[in-house]
């Protein structure tokens, strides 16, 4: 299935902390890769994989899964935080077809 | 440093054609697929499609496929997005993207153009 399930919106109050999830059956197969895009930006990958982060994204972001659901946790969020989060994940057949979730935005507090 | 650098703004007519381009530079551009990414007016992203310039291989997503045409030019470093036709709703910001595998089970978008405008309107 190509089909990537998130919540449209969440908001945390600074420094506390956010978790937003992504569902798919093809997460059962392929970690979710997250992004972040703040508006009249290209996205930027946060976490890919098992949990790994680019050179240059914070720590307070992070990534897990479980089954067939993905999560982002920001540890702390900061104002600058404030953003779309999209999930990604790619067709378990073996073809090169990708897919976003609908994208979650999260507002700070 | 890998870049992809994305032609400029386009303003078209519904029924005008349009080739919209990407090109990397920083890293071999025949050993990576480039896909291209829609984002209409306040709406998520959506994947159109992928192209490998290696060998020209491409897949569309099925809501894009006949829609249109993503091709590339090696010699240049250079992956293409084009209509025939185009249509007021493709009216969107069009990136490219390029996904890296770094294992069997995870990849990342890992680097992306500045994205495109396109807007269509009579």
């Amino acid at each position: 299935s190509s089909e990537l399930t998130q919540d449209p919106a969440v908001s945390v109050a600074l420094g506390q902390t956010v978790r937003i999830t992504c569902q798919g059956d093809s997460l059962r197969n392929y970690y979710a890769g997250w992004y972040q895009q703040k508006p009249g930006q290209a996205p930027v990958v946060v976490i890919y994989g098992k949990n790994n982060r680019p050179s240059g994204i914070p720590d307070r972001f992070s990534g897990s899964t479980s089954g067939n659901t993905a999560s982002l946790t920001i540890t702390g969020a900061q104002a600058e935080d404030e953003a779309d989060y999209y999930c990604n994940s790619r067709d378990s057949n073996g073809y090169h077809h990708y897919f976003f979730g609908s994208g979650t935005k999260v507002t700070v507090l | 440093e890998v870049q992809l650098v994305q032609s400029g703004a386009e303003v078209k007519k519904p029924g005008e054609s349009l080739k919209i381009s990407c090109k990397g530079s920083g890293y071999s551009f025949t050993s990576y697929w480039i896909g291209w990414v829609r984002q209409m007016p306040g709406k998520g992203l959506e994947w159109m499609g992928i192209i490998y310039p290696g060998d020209s291989d491409t897949t569309y997503s099925p809501s894009f496929q006949g829609q249109i045409t993503i091709s590339a030019d090696k010699s240049i470093s250079t992956a293409y997005l084009q209509w025939s036709s185009l249509k007021a709703s493709d009216t969107a910001m069009y990136f490219c993207a390029r996904p890296t595998t770094y294992s069997s089970s995870s990849f990342a978008l890992d680097y992306w153009g500045q994205g495109t405008q396109v807007t269509v309107s009579s």
